[in-house]
């Protein structure tokens, strides 16, 4: 499984948009990229999965570069209930086993 | 309403017993995992099964055990075995193994 670095946390206020990036330079040519979130005592919630340029839901937007050794996830406007901790996930594609580093702890102030 | 449901929400385990931990998910998936977190951790793979009848171990197997007679339910038991139960257990499942896995919401298991 792809290693990845990302911080350990960020702050933020209410309305302001937050950017993630994850580092992940031995990414493999069929790896894809996956983001979760979670809340304290809660299981992990997908939130958006990509493989190149940019996607985008209801969410978030994930932007990722052509040589796809970074990624960016993207949270638009964000409010006080998008205080969670973020994981970047590399690899799904030919790797069952999830391997979640320690994430990134983003806090929404008002 | 599709999902995965674990229960109980918290449990409490004494010296020396053994408690089996819930996993049902109502989405069709063929697969379906077993982790724990530890605080401020991320998460630790137990037992993973692609397919009714069959499972296999992850990365710290040791003093759990699991079966998947269903293709809805995959219970986790934490035997006398395991000397440091305390923690947070997710049950996730796939469609098929490496695909995207989607969680349940978490047990948490406490030693008296």
């Amino acid at each position: 499984l792809a290693k990845t670095t990302q911080p350990i946390s960020m702050d933020s206020y209410e309305g302001q948009e937050v950017n993630i990036t994850c580092s992940h330079n031995n990414i493999a040519t069929n790896d894809y990229i996956t983001w979760y979130q979670q809340f304290p005592s809660q299981g992990p919630r997908f939130i958006i999965q990509g493989y190149k340029t940019k996607v985008t839901n209801e969410v978030a937007s994930l932007f990722i570069p052509a040589d796809r050794k970074s990624s960016t996830l993207s949270l638009p406007r964000v409010s006080l209930s998008d205080t969670a901790v973020y994981y970047c996930l590399v690899g799904l594609s030919n790797d069952y086993k999830l391997s979640f580093g320690a994430g990134t702890t983003v806090t929404v102030r008002a | 309403d599709g999902g995965i449901t674990q229960s109980p929400k918290y449990l409490f385990r004494k010296e020396g017993q053994n408690v089996t931990l819930s996993c049902e998910q109502n989405l069709n998936h063929d697969a379906m995992y077993w982790y724990r977190q530890d605080p401020g951790q991320g998460l630790r793979l137990i037992y993973y099964s692609q397919i009714v009848n069959d499972f296999q171990k992850g990365d710290i197997a040791e003093g759990y055990s699991v079966s998947r007679e269903k293709k809805e339910s995959f219970p986790l038991t934490v035997t006398s075995a395991q000397k440091n139960p305390t923690a947070f257990y997710l049950c996730a499942s796939s469609r098929v193994v490496r695909e995207t896995q989607y969680f349940g919401p978490g047990t948490r298991l406490l030693v008296l």
